[in-house]
């Protein structure tokens, strides 16, 4: 069955530091990948996409790359700030239908913590 | 960007009712979904719901369970019927942004605890 794993439930990073969260998933052929962040009691903000044919994209302090080989993708945060403490998902959309027109599977999240 | 409102924002139920959530979206949209997150776990998709047609369910997830009405292209409303503690979760509806980046934009969620 089709997994997606993200790489640790909680993540401790100094302020300053880049954090590197990691997504991998199996048995799936994703059309493309995004990144949201969710804060407690909120839904999830959409971050960044990439698509299958692209290796990396960038937004501000934000990173993504996409290795369809190793089934996985980084997200990098660069400079990290207290206020970048949240939970980060990974979703995958099954098909590319235009338009986000496609139900998202999401991986259970990455609670990042930057510490002052 | 789309702005989205849920009602109720949270509620307790007793087991075996019945409770409807409502979604409304600041403007017209075609595709809209439903989630549930489970304490712990990732977001699941439970329908994908289009104005003028049945809604879709995922594999595990059925219309009599989870009735969805989408009578035009701001509302929807998901009812999560019989109600058991194993639908203590938290339920929410996102759009689709017709974007280069296929952003999807989500509600606050509605927390439901069942007793």
């Amino acid at each position: 069955s089709q997994k997606i794993e993200q790489n640790s439930e909680a993540l401790n990073i100094q302020e300053g530091k880049t954090a590197t969260l990691t997504c991998n998933y199996t048995n799936y052929s994703p059309a493309y990948l995004q990144w949201y962040r969710q804060d407690p009691g909120r839904g999830p903000v959409f971050l960044l996409l990439i698509r299958e044919n692209e290796k990396e994209k960038r937004k501000e302090r934000l990173k993504v790359t996409f290795d369809t080989t190793l089934k996985q993708s980084l997200f990098h945060i660069t400079a990290s700030q207290p206020a970048d403490s949240a939970t980060y998902l990974c979703a995958l959309a099954r098909t590319d239908s235009g338009g986000g027109a496609d139900g998202l599977t999401f991986g259970k999240g990455t609670h990042l913590i930057i510490q002052p | 960007s789309a702005v989205i409102s849920q009602k109720p924002s949270r509620d307790i139920c007793q087991r075996g009712t019945s409770l409807t959530i409502q979604c409304q979206v600041d403007s017209q949209v075609t595709m809209m979904f439903w989630y549930r997150q489970q304490p712990g776990q990732s977001l699941t998709l439970i329908a994908t719901a289009n104005q003028g047609s049945e809604a879709t369910y995922e594999s595990g997830f059925v219309i009599d369970k989870f009735p969805i009405s989408r009578p035009n292209l701001t509302f929807s409303t998901l009812t999560v019927s019989n109600m058991s503690p194993e639908d203590s979760s938290i339920y929410l509806c996102s759009v689709g942004a017709w974007t280069a980046a296929y952003e999807q934009y989500f509600g606050p969620g509605t927390r439901l605890t069942v007793t």
